[in-house]
């Protein structure tokens, strides 16, 4: 069955580090989003893409960045973890434009 | 600024009964409206959705109604099951497939 996987599932790391959270989904969609959840925020949009070698900029991009550079894989990449990026993220694949999203398991990060 | 809004974060509702949960959005350019559910420790499954040119969108015992005129809508669920237990998300966007989430409400079916 096709599906979207996240991991790793659970990570804690330093303030500083680089870290890269990997997603990847098997349904061919062209459509790529990347969400944190914190309480009292809902969820929130890091980056998306619409496809091979495009990327995007959410409402809450700083700090974090994306690539995309086959259809089925969208690492999120931190590129100095900081105290404020401990969250749940959620990576999340559609088929286009007007169709649901479908949502990966999430990843927590703590960073100390 | 949040152009979806949740209140009432919270709401518990005995087994049998109508859930009928509310949404607000302030862009009027908002065009699709989803809604989905969360258990804990997992990702957010899509539950329904509705276009902006229709005003109800029926699935099985969920509904979902929409209001343009005042940027309302609601999802009731009927009945409720202790298996609706989780949190829901409304959601909207626009055209693009971005979705602008709102914060959510914490939904307890008493058995």
């Amino acid at each position: 069955d096709a599906e979207i996987t996240q991991s790793p599932r659970h990570k804690i790391t330093e303030t500083g580090r680089q870290v890269t959270l990997a997603c990847h989904q098997t349904w061919n969609h062209n459509n790529m989003f990347w969400y944190r959840q914190d309480l009292g925020h809902g969820l929130r949009l890091i980056h998306y893409s619409y496809g091979v070698q495009d990327t995007n900029k959410g409402e809450v991009s700083d700090g974090y960045s994306v690539s995309r550079s086959n259809t089925e894989d969208l690492p999120l990449t931190l590129e100095s973890a900081a105290s404020s990026q401990t969250s749940v993220y959620f990576c999340a694949s559609s088929r286009d434009t007007y169709n649901e999203q479908f949502f990966g398991p999430g990843t927590r990060l703590t960073v100390l | 600024d949040q152009q979806v809004k949740q209140n009432s974060p919270s709401l518990s509702v005995q087994e049998g009964r109508i859930s009928i949960l509310n949404c607000d959005y302030t862009n009027s350019m908002f065009d699709y409206f989803l809604w989905y559910k969360k258990y804990p420790a997992e990702g957010p499954t899509f539950l329904i959705s509705i276009s902006s040119i229709k005003d109800k969108n029926e699935d099985g015992r969920f509904t979902v109604f929409l209001n343009k005129s005042a940027k309302h809508l609601s999802l009731h669920i009927v009945p409720s099951q202790p298996g609706d237990s989780a949190v829901y998300f409304c959601a909207a966007s626009y055209g693009n497939n971005r979705l602008a989430f709102g914060k959510g409400n914490q939904v307890v079916v008493i058995p």
